[in-house]
């Protein structure tokens, strides 16, 4: 079955500066990669997308890249600020049937 | 999310007594997904449902069932045989791929 594993654990960066999170799969199959944000006591809340015929996707402060050759995919925050201070996970849709997840990496941003 | 309804938010489990666990949606998704979180840990899958009346399990369905009587409901039972259950237990839908969460129910051992 699939298996993601999510780097670092923990990060903490400077206001402003940028944070990157990355992530490697195992399963070739795997075809649509979400990232979702936690913040503390709530619910995973889906921040970006994307499906593995496009190499990279923006949206405003964030984007993700895709190298389906490395099997590896990537989250950049750009500008952080302190709200985006949460913990993200990485996940990767395995086939048709389930959503496998990253062990998660805490932000934060000092301001 | 707003079409999400999980319930209770918090609950309460004695020793030898089973559990459920409601969620609701009104998205219309035929996809529902239920998810286990431990402290500082990532979700791990405990079952879903791609279809009314079909389920599978996850990764870690011991001592967990369900069931899918209506596209809207996926109550999750956790059931005596489940030695551990404290933890954040998160339901979600999505079209094939799980993408909206609900507000998740948090279970303690009294």
């Amino acid at each position: 079955g699939e298996n993601v594993e999510q780097h670092p654990s923990t990060l903490s960066v400077q206001e402003g500066d940028s944070a990157v999170i990355k992530c490697t799969y195992s399963d070739s199959a795997s075809n649509y990669f979400p990232w979702y944000k936690q913040e503390l006591g709530k619910r995973p809340q889906l921040i970006i997308d994307i499906r593995s015929n496009v190499g990279e996707k923006k949206d405003q402060r964030i984007a993700v890249t895709l190298n389906k050759t490395a099997k590896h995919f990537s989250l950049h925050i750009t500008e952080t600020q302190p709200e985006d201070s949460a913990v993200y996970f990485c996940a990767a849709f395995q086939g048709f049937q389930k959503l496998v997840f990253g062990t998660g990496t805490r932000l934060l941003v000092s301001p | 999310d707003g079409g999400i309804t999980q319930s209770p938010k918090y609950l309460f489990r004695k020793e030898g007594q089973n559990v459920t666990l409601s969620c609701e949606q009104n998205l219309n998704h035929d996809a529902m997904y239920w998810y286990r979180q431990d402290p500082g840990q990532g979700l791990r899958l405990i079952y879903y449902s791609q279809i009314v009346n079909d389920f599978q399990k996850g990764d870690i369905a011991e001592g967990y069932s369900v069931s899918r009587e209506k596209k809207e409901s996926f109550p999750l039972t956790v059931t005596s045989a489940q030695k551990n259950p404290t933890a954040f237990y998160l339901c979600a839908t999505g079209v094939n791929q799980p993408q909206h969460f609900g507000d998740g129910t948090r279970l303690s051992i009294l």
